[in-house]
């Protein structure tokens, strides 16, 4: 399978603890995406990557939340402090860098904060 | 944020109807995709038009776009079963992050 992987698939933590979620994107994209959706609501852009360098944040991108993607290759999303709001599913895609910038996702990681 | 509105929010139909889904956003646009995502699984993508083409289609897919009402519809005909889903416009504008609506959830029943 040459699609996007993320693990883990499911995360359930309590508050306050922190998270680490990967990506392994398709290996010949150069961008990677993070994004998270709740439930009834479209994905909502949190951060993205061209090739190691982190391009752009969202501001629901708050100072606990850190992402990283080393080698260019697989990125990984950390939350620390985790709160109830962070509850949600955590998408990753990943795309060439062309203008049509058709994105490929992954099948997510749910996490759940008791 | 979300982009826009996805209209209707939920579409109910039989198996061989039709089922058009519209979308609106905000802002200027180099193209608009639209995604499905059933439920509990990840999102594919379905079709791409560019800011600058009124029609496109692909196999029972038929989207428009008309940039001077900044919106969108998606046309599935002959419905399956299997086209029971979440359906999400996404914009792609200035930077390269997708903009998603909320989503209409079509019902295909058989």
């Amino acid at each position: 399978d040459t699609g996007v992987s993320q693990n883990p698939r499911h995360k359930i933590t309590k508050r306050g603890q922190n998270v680490t979620f990967r990506c392994d994107p398709i290996s010949e994209h150069n961008r990677l995406y993070w994004y998270r959706q709740t439930l009834g609501q479209g994905p909502e852009f949190l951060t993205y990557f061209q090739n190691e360098a982190q391009l752009e944040k969202s501001r629901l991108l708050s100072d606990r939340f850190s992402a990283e993607r080393p080698k260019g290759s697989f990125s990984t999303l950390e939350i620390q402090r985790t709160e109830q709001g962070d509850s949600a599913m955590y998408l990753c895609a990943s795309s060439l860098a062309i203008l049509e910038n058709e994105q490929f996702f992954g099948p997510g990681t749910r996490l759940t904060v008791l | 944020s979300q982009q826009g509105e996805e209209d209707p929010q939920a579409l109910s139909i039989q198996e061989g109807e039709n089922a058009t889904m519209n979308c609106s956003y905000k802002t200027s646009i180099n193209n608009l995709q639209w995604y499905r995502q059933n439920s509990g699984r990840g999102l594919v993508h379905l079709i791409l038009i560019r800011s600058n083409e009124r029609e496109k289609h692909s196999g029972r897919l038929r989207v428009t776009l008309d940039t001077s009402k900044k919106s969108s519809s998606l046309l599935i005909t002959a419905s399956r079963a299997a086209d029971t889903a979440s359906y999400f416009c996404a914009t792609v504008g200035g930077g390269n992050k997708l903009v998603f609506g909320a989503g209409t959830i079509l019902r295909v029943k058989s």
